[in-house]
């Protein structure tokens, strides 16, 4: 079955530590995005990615970084610098970016709610 | 600029109706839906374009209207499974990302 995974669905980390969280789809969609999901904030974007080996920012990048050298992957990293990293993440895909991402739905993933102690 | 979104959240009873508010400050060419249930992902509900018409399926339709840089979501006779969070997620004209809003919260009773 085609789909978009997210792993681990848990995650713990210490603080200072880095953590990288996993997205991988197998639906041969170009573009890719995290989402950081706060109770009462909704989603916001972090990244997002159109093609291989490219990648913008999103409105609350600071923090984070991540890697597009496969279609299928797009790894996100939380480092140390990211002051409040406690957060419900989700990684999603479409079809196409750029103008024609208005034609087509994102599918998510499971998301991983990830703890710093 | 996340758009905005009223109300933040909602009872009602099974069978009753709703509507859920999307407003941006900015142009827009195209807005989103989702329903997000408790600790699953969002599921896409539908999209309207800029020149589209009113879209919907069953019970369920929604609105954009361009010059007011609005939209609205209708639930025609709820159901217990219409339960859960609504996202509006917005375009704007030659960008190339959806903002989303901050959410409704929508619980049906039976």
């Amino acid at each position: 079955d085609g789909g978009i995974t997210q792993s681990p669905k848990y995650l713990f980390r210490k603080e200072g530590q880095n953590v990288t969280l996993s997205c991988e789809q197998n639906l041969n969609h170009d573009a890719m995005y995290w989402y950081r999901q706060d109770p009462g904030q909704g989603l916001r974007l972090i990244y997002y990615s159109q093609i291989v080996n490219d990648f913008q920012k999103g409105d609350i990048a600071e923090g984070y970084s991540v890697s597009r050298e496969k279609k299928e992957s797009f790894p996100l990293t939380v480092t140390s610098a990211q002051k409040n990293p406690t957060a419900f993440y989700l990684c999603a895909s479409s079809i196409v970016g750029r103008a024609l991402s208005s034609y087509n739905e994102q599918f998510f993933g499971p998301g991983t709610r990830l703890t710093v102690l | 600029q996340q758009p905005v979104q009223s109300p933040q959240a909602v009872i009602l009873r099974e069978g009753e109706d709703a509507v859920i508010n999307c407003s941006s400050s900015k142009a827009l060419y195209s807005v989103h839906w989702y329903r997000q249930k408790h600790g699953e992902a969002p599921v896409f509900l539908m999209i309207l374009l800029k020149g589209g018409e009113q879209k919907g399926h069953e019970k369920i339709s929604a609105s954009f209207n361009e010059k007011k840089q609005q939209s609205s979501l209708y639930l025609t006779a709820s159901q217990l499974s219409y339960s859960g969070t609504y996202f509006c997620g917005t375009e704007r004209v030659r960008d190339d990302k959806i903002i989303f809003g901050k959410g409704t919260r929508l619980h049906i009773l039976p």
